[in-house]
């Protein structure tokens, strides 16, 4: 159980390009998703907090009009990367809470890694 | 905001022997601590979490244990195998912090054969 799917799974697109990411809970209902963002051999920086039905929630220092997120329904969240530039190139990766109540597991997709040419 | 520190950076070990990964995070307030592995490119993966309400917890190989007066908490491998070798996380969240994750840097464990 406690399946996330992302998609796509690797975008090689041209600079000033808007590029679609989806995250999607295959087996639960997820009211809140997260979007992370990583480098070659660091961390996970997390980018925005995805509640459904209402904003995102956004970490200091990450620009919402750049990257926008929608979470329209209970089981998707789409991050779309405006305009995007070489400097956005890394390795996307989302995440669903499953179960209700605070302090429940983070369940991973597989990652976009996006590379601007 | 919490601040999650992650010691050693690398870790090698012979196959057999036990791994052991620490973690130190600064917000008191945090209460859950989850550990994730993650081989290179894919998705890192939940392999063990703690709530501050217990001191240690055990899956098979794999246990975590946790201080919180001294706001430290650890990973330990036992009977490492090769496909062990991977990079770990630890993380922390706080109660009401929007169920928000802090990472650590990361430990690349290598189990040699």
């Amino acid at each position: 159980g406690a399946v996330v799917s992302q998609h796509p799974s690797w975008v090689i697109c041209k600079s000033g390009t808007s590029v679609k990411i989806e995250c999607r809970s295959l087996d639960f209902q997820a009211t809140t998703m997260f979007w992370y963002r990583q480098f070659p051999k660091q961390s996970l920086m997390l980018m925005a907090t995805s509640n459904e039905g209402s904003k995102a929630t956004y970490e200091q220092g990450v620009e919402k009009d750049k990257f926008l997120i929608n979470h329209a329904s209970l089981t998707l969240s789409t991050l779309t990367v405006t305009s995007a530039h070489p400097e956005d190139s890394s390795f996307y990766i989302c995440s669903a809470k499953s179960g209700t109540g605070p302090n429940q597991p983070q369940h991973f997709g597989d990652g976009t890694r996006l590379s601007i040419l | 905001g919490e601040n999650v520190e992650q010691h050693p950076s690398t870790l090698s070990v012979q196959e057999g022997d036990s791994a052991v990964i620490k973690c130190t995070y600064s917000d008191s307030a945090s209460n859950y601590f989850p550990w994730y592995k993650q081989e290179l490119g894919k998705r890192p993966q939940l392999i063990i979490d703690i709530r501050s309400n217990v001191g240690e917890k055990k899956d098979q190989r794999i246990a975590v244990t946790l201080n919180k007066t001294a706001k430290h908490f650890s990973l330990h491998i036992t009977e490492t195998q090769p496909e062990d070798s991977a990079v770990y996380f630890c993380a922390a969240s706080r109660r009401g912090g929007g169920n928000k994750l802090t990472f650590g840097t990361g430990t690349q464990l290598k189990v040699e054969l």
